[in-house]
This record gives C-alpha cells, structure tokens and sequence, in this order.
C-alpha cells in the first residue's frame, strides 16, 4: 500500500541554523500538507500546498517558514533560522483530492526536529 | 475559533470491554470529522471519515458517530484487544478552509491482556 515517507526521521540541529525536512507524498495525490506536534500537546496545521502554490498558512507559518515542491516526487518543509521552540514532531500529509468533505488526509511517520 | 476537545485524556481497559471516546467541537460548521490513531513516536493513522452529512461510519470492530448540530463525535471500539492500545485523536475540516485540520489532543487508551 502506498504511504507518506519522510527524511531524516530524526534531526538534531543549533538554534539559528536552517533545517529541510523533506516528504515524499503518495504519488497520485495532488495535495499536501505540513502539521507539527510539539510534546505533549495538539497536533498543529502550518500548512496547505496545491498547485506549486500555498493555499492556506497557519500562524505558527510565519516567514522562517518555507514550502517547496522541488520536482515531481518531493515536498520541503524549510525552517530559515531554528528557535528552541521550534523542536517537535513534523508531519507532512497528502490527500488525492479536496472534494467537500470527502477526502482523507495520509500522513507520514514524522520527522522529530530537536534544536538545541 | 474552532476548538477540538477530547475526554477522557487516557483510559485504560480490560481486553474485551467495549469502550466509547468522545470528541466535541465548537463549531458545527465543518466538512468532515476524521478519528485517527496514533502509536508512540509515530505517524498518524487515519480509521474512520465521516462527512458531515453523515451521523456514522463502520469499520470493523470501529463504530464512529457524528451529531453536527450538538458538536459531537463518539468512536465505539467493540472487544477491545491489547493491540488497540494507543492515542487515539480526533480531527475536524472546517467548512471553508483548505483542508486545514484541527486536532483535539487525543484520548490515550490502555487495553490490558
């Protein structure tokens, strides 16, 4: 059956320094999506990807934030300049379609991001 | 704002009782509601969808019901099994957005052997 993979499944990184976190969606789908969870609490959107372009952004998605569809298979999560509270669990999600309220969303295993 | 609210926070069982997590939401202006699991350090795994149009889904021994107008979503787990250990979260589409999810903060569920 088809998944969400993500790379590295883990990162360890310095505060300040620029991290990618990269997704490779399943393979007919059209849509994806970026969530994090930090410990302990809620699972957050951050944002929403069609088309080469972004649909909808969170507040947490501020300008440190990128998203990038570098070429047919891949999907980028890019963090400019990394902040303690920037550590959590990164989910990237993709979904077939976007239909009214008829479509699932798969989610990948997660990337755990640590900056110390 | 649409908020997403989960109780029991945990729960633990013996093997075989059937068992109800309960979810509610804010806002009856959604798309759909989605029941999740979620095994530790793990990814999320999707178990039921329900439009909003619709009041329950089925799958397997996972019953999951919808009531909008009251903002409420109950996912039935029959014979529970040790293997169903696990969070389980619930999310909502809010009516509107570009497949923005919003998740409650889960029900951790124990099944005891």
């Amino acid at each position: 059956e088809p998944e969400v993979t993500q790379t590295p499944s883990h990162q360890v990184t310095q505060m300040g320094q620029e991290v990618i976190l990269r997704c490779v969606p399943i393979s007919n789908h059209l849509y994806f999506y970026w969530y994090r969870q930090i410990l302990g609490q809620k699972v957050e959107f951050l944002v929403s990807f069609y088309n080469n372009e972004i649909s909808e952004k969170s507040e947490i998605f501020d300008d440190q934030f990128s998203v990038e569809r570098p070429d047919g298979s891949n999907f980028t999560l890019k963090i400019r300049s990394t902040k303690l509270e920037d550590s959590a669990m990164y989910f990237c999600a993709s979904g077939p379609f976007r239909g009214e309220g008829l479509e699932t969303q798969y989610f990948g295993p997660g990337t755990r991001l640590l900056v110390l | 704002k649409q908020e997403v609210t989960q109780i029991p926070a945990a729960l633990s069982v013996p093997e075989g009782e059937n068992l109800v997590l309960n979810c509610s939401f804010t806002d009856s202006a959604i798309y759909n509601l989605q029941w999740f699991r979620q095994d530790p350090g793990k990814g999320l795994t999707s178990l039921l969808l329900i439009q909003s149009s619709q009041r329950e889904q089925t799958s397997g021994r996972l019953n999951a019901s919808l009531d909008k107008s009251s903002g409420r979503s109950t996912l039935y787990i029959a014979a529970s099994q040790p293997g169903d250990s696990a969070t389980y979260l619930c999310a909502v589409r809010p009516r509107g957005s570009q497949g923005n999810l919003i998740f409650g903060k889960g029900t951790k569920l124990s099944v005891k052997p």
